[in-house]
C-alpha cells in the first residue's frame, strides 16, 4: 500500500550541482505532477503530466525539467541548482479520469542549496 | 492569472467549538471540483474533503463540511467540535482558469491552532 513514493527525503546541493528527484506510484494513475511549497506560498506547480509520454509547464517551470518515464514515474531534474530552488518538494498523483478525482501526494523532499 | 485566495494566514479555536475557513477562486470553467487538504506538521497532505461544483448540496465529511457559493465562487470549510488534532496547515484547490487543463491550483494556505 505505497501509494506515491519520493525519494530522496533530503538532500543538500551546493549551487551549480544538479540532481533528480524520483516519483512513483503504485495506483495505475494517469496525471502526475509536481510541487513546491515555500513558507507563505502555498503549493506552486511546476510540471505536470497528463498521460504518459506528454508533459506540461505549470506556474513555477524555469529551472527544472521533468522526464515521465512510464506510466509509474515521474522525475524531477534540477540542471544547475540555486538558492532560490531550496524548496521542499511534493509529488503527486491524480485518481480517475479527467479532472474530477483528488490528488495523492507522497512525502515531501526538502532540498537546500547553499 | 490564476487566483486562489484565502485570506486568513493564521486562526485560532477553542477545543470542541467551530471554525469557519475561506476560500475563493477564480474559474471559467462550469463543471468541476475543489478541494480541501490539511497538512500537519509531519507535512503529509491529506484530503480533508471534496465538492462538485455542479452539485447544489454541500460535501459533508463527519465534523468537516463546506459552504460552497458557485456564483460567488467562495468554498470555505467548516470544522465542528475543532480537536487538538486538527491543528495544521489547511490548504484549498482548485482547477486553473484554463478549459480543459488537468491540473490544480492551491490557496497560500491557513495555519489552524487548537486552543485546549
Amino acid at each position: 500500500n505505497a501509494g506515491v513514493t519520493q525519494t530522496p527525503k533530503f538532500q543538500v546541493l551546493k549551487t551549480g550541482q544538479s540532481m533528480t528527484l524520483q516519483c512513483a506510484q503504485d495506483m495505475n494513475h494517469n496525471s502526475m505532477y509536481w510541487y513546491r511549497q515555500d513558507p507563505g506560498m502555498g503549493l506552486r506547480l511546476i510540471y505536470y503530466s497528463a498521460s504518459e509520454g506528454t508533459t506540461d509547464k505549470g506556474e513555477v517551470p524555469n529551472g527544472y525539467n521533468v522526464s515521465r518515464l512510464n506510466k509509474r514515474e515521474f522525475s524531477l531534474r534540477l540542471e544547475s541548482a540555486a538558492p532560490s530552488q531550496t524548496s521542499v518538494y511534493f509529488c503527486a498523483s491524480r485518481r480517475g479520469e479527467g479532472r474530477t478525482g483528488e490528488l495523492f501526494f507522497g512525502e515531501g523532499s526538502r532540498l537546500t542549496v547553499l | 492569472a490564476q487566483t486562489v485566495t484565502q485570506s486568513q494566514p493564521e486562526m485560532s479555536v477553542q477545543e470542541a467549538e467551530t471554525v469557519t475557513l475561506s476560500c475563493t477562486y477564480d474559474t471559467s470553467e462550469s463543471d468541476y471540483y475543489l478541494f480541501w487538504y490539511k497538512q500537519p506538521p509531519s507535512r503529509q497532505m491529506i484530503l480533508v474533503i471534496r465538492q462538485e461544483a455542479y452539485k447544489q448540496q454541500n460535501a459533508t465529511e463527519n465534523r468537516f463540511s463546506v459552504n460552497f457559493q458557485k456564483a460567488a465562487k467562495s468554498f470555505s470549510l467548516k470544522i465542528s467540535d475543532s480537536q487538538l488534532g486538527d491543528a495544521a496547515m489547511y490548504f484549498c484547490a482548485t482547477p486553473p482558469d484554463q478549459t480543459g487543463a488537468n491540473n490544480l491550483f492551491f490557496g497560500t494556505g491557513t495555519r489552524l491552532t487548537v486552543i485546549p
